[in-house]
């Protein structure tokens, strides 16, 4: 059991916008950063999101984060059947659970 | 270019030891902590330590604690995880990642290409 929590799964159609929450608490998100990661089948994860919002260099603009309180959530505009993987976020936590505390990860299909 | 190679594929029996390396390049080794994550077949991520190359500074994952050992070598840019009693459980792909920046403990930009494990009797 994840001590953060994401949806198994989502999908889309090519050009449409997908969202992906990631829901914690006081103790992780609440008080610290999140971070997303995307790992394409059969490869490393690649950090996408870092510091709730922020893209390193290389990931396009359609990949966007934002958090709200205890969630945060993965914004994915323009879908291309590239961007079918597992997405996992991440953050901090400050109890005995931590420190580092991963969501399960969402496999997202592009239909 | 940042680099991390991991060691080879390793098939293992219940009760025999191992030692897997994370072999880094393209950056100051001994400035950026290195972290050990476990996926096991099918299942997320799970991290499991990570270490300081610079002075072995290493912080384990509770739920790792006392299971494995991660340790260094900064002379040869190496750090690895060990096992000294595998158990069919520890059948895993294990990634090492080193953090964006020098001062970070998380945000892992950097990956190795893993290393799978696999123990079978």
């Amino acid at each position: 059991q994840s001590v953060l929590t994401q949806p198994p799964s989502a999908s889309g159609t090519p050009g449409q916008s997908v969202t992906i929450s990631c829901s914690g608490n006081t103790s992780n998100i609440g008080s610290n950063s999140v971070n997303w990661y995307q790992q394409l089948p059969g490869t490393a994860p690649k950090l996408l999101i870092y510091s709730d919002n922020r893209r390193p260099s290389g990931v396009p603009d359609r990949f966007s984060g934002s958090k709200s309180g205890t969630s945060a959530s993965l914004a994915i505009s323009g879908l291309q059947s590239e961007d079918e993987a597992d997405y996992y976020c991440e953050s901090w936590d400050d109890s005995l659970s931590g420190p580092w505390v991963f969501g399960g990860g969402t496999k997202l299909t592009v239909l | 270019e940042v680099q991390l190679v991991q060691s080879g594929a390793e098939v293992k029996k219940p009760g025999e030891s191992l030692k897997i390396s994370c072999k880094g390049s393209g950056h100051s080794f001994t400035n950026y902590w290195i972290a050990w994550v476990r996926q096991r077949p099918g299942k997320g991520l799970e991290w499991m330590g990570i270490i300081y190359p610079g002075d072995s500074d290493t912080r384990y994952s509770p739920s790792f604690q006392g299971q494995v050992t991660i340790s260094a070598d900064k002379s040869i840019n190496t750090a690895y995880l060990q096992w000294s009693s595998l158990k069919a459980s520890d059948t895993a792909m294990y990634y090492c990642a080193r953090p964006r920046t020098e001062w970070e403990l998380r945000t892992f930009q950097h990956w190795g290409q893993g290393t799978l494990v696999t123990v079978s009797s």
